[in-house]
């Protein structure tokens, strides 16, 4: 079975600062991860994704995720938050020959200049 | 080259009616989903085809109906409509245990 819990459905961070957007895990296989962004009244881009190369994955827009297996983790940050950050955040989690994805309840980044 | 189209991208209709929303992906992938968001933006799986065969029909009413006339299109026909149908539709394909690309989403009114 395969899982993903998003920590804090409501992340605020000043412009500028450190984003952490938090996710975990659990798979019975080894997990495909990803990262998805949903910005006002559009479908889902995705940010990142972790396929079992490196565990430090980067992505579009300044963001990257490290792969934490002893932790089950898979959080999302960026060094400085721009006000075009804020938006809707889902991790999703997939086994490597899967067809269906589990996404989290979704994470929601204000910014705050 | 939209890789993968929603149509409409608004729908509005009264309750007890039947409406249908399309969709349609050009990246040659075998497995195509139907995600409905809530107000909250929580995403729930409906279903997902696998080079159109039903392979994921997760627990909604029967009056959602999808239909894969081809391994590119999966449409959504919805018998009935109550207010509680009153969400963000998506569309998504994907290869096999690969990201999915997702529509730009239906947002369906019911009055």
């Amino acid at each position: 079975a395969q899982s993903v819990t998003q920590l804090g459905s409501h992340v605020s961070v000043s412009e500028g600062a450190l984003v952490l957007l938090r996710c975990n895990y659990s798979s019975s296989v080894p997990p495909y991860l990803f990262w998805y962004v949903q910005y006002p009244n559009q479908g889902l881009q995705l940010l990142l994704k972790y396929t079992s190369a490196a565990t430090l994955v980067k992505g579009i827009n300044g963001f990257e995720a490290e792969f934490k297996k002893s932790e089950t983790s898979f959080h999302l940050t960026k060094p400085s938050a721009h006000m075009s950050d804020a938006a809707e955040y889902f991790c999703a989690v997939t086994g490597n020959t899967g067809n269906q994805f589990y996404f989290g309840t979704g994470t929601s980044l204000t910014v705050i200049p | 080259d939209t890789a993968v189209s929603q149509t409409p991208k608004y729908l509005v209709t009264q309750m007890g009616n039947d409406k249908s929303i399309k969709c349609e992906q050009n990246l040659g992938h075998d497995t195509m989903y139907w995600y409905k968001q809530d107000s909250k933006k929580f995403l729930k799986i409906m279903f997902s085809y696998n080079n159109k065969e039903l392979i994921i029909n997760e627990t909604v009413p029967n009056r959602f109906s999808p239909k894969s006339p081809d391994k590119a299109h999966l449409n959504l026909h919805i018998n009935s409509l109550e207010l509680g149908d009153s969400a963000v539709y998506f569309c998504a394909s994907s290869p096999p245990g690969n990201e999915q690309y997702f529509g730009p989403g239906t947002r369906l009114t019911v009055t």
